[in-house]
């Protein structure tokens, strides 16, 4: 059974680096054809993916936030990093990270993990 | 950037009611479409895949349909936890989510 749970600072300051873990069983990220990505909602507002890293360790971003993503992987911890520099306040919102055979649709999410950008 | 565009915004029918929710591309996505159902603090959970295929444990009532630009998901009698919000997504170039379409009961 796969599971993905996100983890990270529920609040940072505009301009701070947002850095968050997804931790994942039941898949391996070295396994041809499996992704990990991330999505995020702001409240009350429509899902936007961000980006997405392949098993072969390819990486996908967002174009309109590329400049300001990292996307990362520790196979042996079972982890991926989404790393987000130059926070601002329409940031905030709830950041998933999801499961992808074949990088068309997600098909497990984690639960999510709500990020407010505030001083 | 492929737009998708959910129609309607909202969807007011009465449990055991058909409903019939459109998403609609800015270019062809052929059957890389995808359709999420999320309820209110929950994450979203994959309904079908490829257009038309029912995830694992999906019940029989939800089915879509379409290709290219023009795609539907259909809930041919509503249950009472099927009111939510919807959401399609495509993966032609980048993948993309449509605006959401809620289920809401009348």
């Amino acid at each position: 059974q796969i599971a993905l749970k996100e983890s990270g600072p529920t609040l940072v300051k505009p301009t701070q680096t947002l850095t968050l873990t997804c931790t994942f069983s039941g898949l391996s990220l070295s396994t041809s054809g499996v992704a990990v990505g991330w999505i995020r909602q702001p409240p009350g507002k429509a899902l936007e993916w961000l980006a997405l890293i392949y098993w072969d360790d390819d990486k996908r971003y967002s174009p309109s936030l590329k400049s300001r993503l990292t996307i990362t992987r520790d196979t042996s911890k079972n982890q991926v990093v989404l790393i987000m520099t130059n926070m601002d306040p329409v940031d905030t919102g709830t950041y998933y990270c999801a499961h992808s055979v074949g990088a068309t649709h997600f098909d497990n999410w984690g639960q999510g993990t709500l990020v407010t950008v505030s001083s | 950037e492929i737009v998708l565009t959910q129609s309607p915004a909202t969807l007011s029918l009465s449990p055991g009611g058909r409903a019939t929710l459109s998403c609609r591309a800015s270019q062809s996505v052929s059957t890389y479409l995808a359709w999420y159902q999320q309820k209110p603090g929950q994450a979203p959970r994959l309904l079908i895949y490829g257009a038309s295929n029912r995830a694992t444990g999906i019940p029989a009532r939800f089915s879509g349909s379409g290709s290219g630009t023009d795609f539907t998901l259909t809930i041919s009698s509503l249950e009472p936890e099927d009111f939510a919000v919807y959401y399609c997504q495509q993966r032609s170039d980048w993948w993309t989510f449509g605006q959401g379409t809620k289920v809401e009961i009348k």
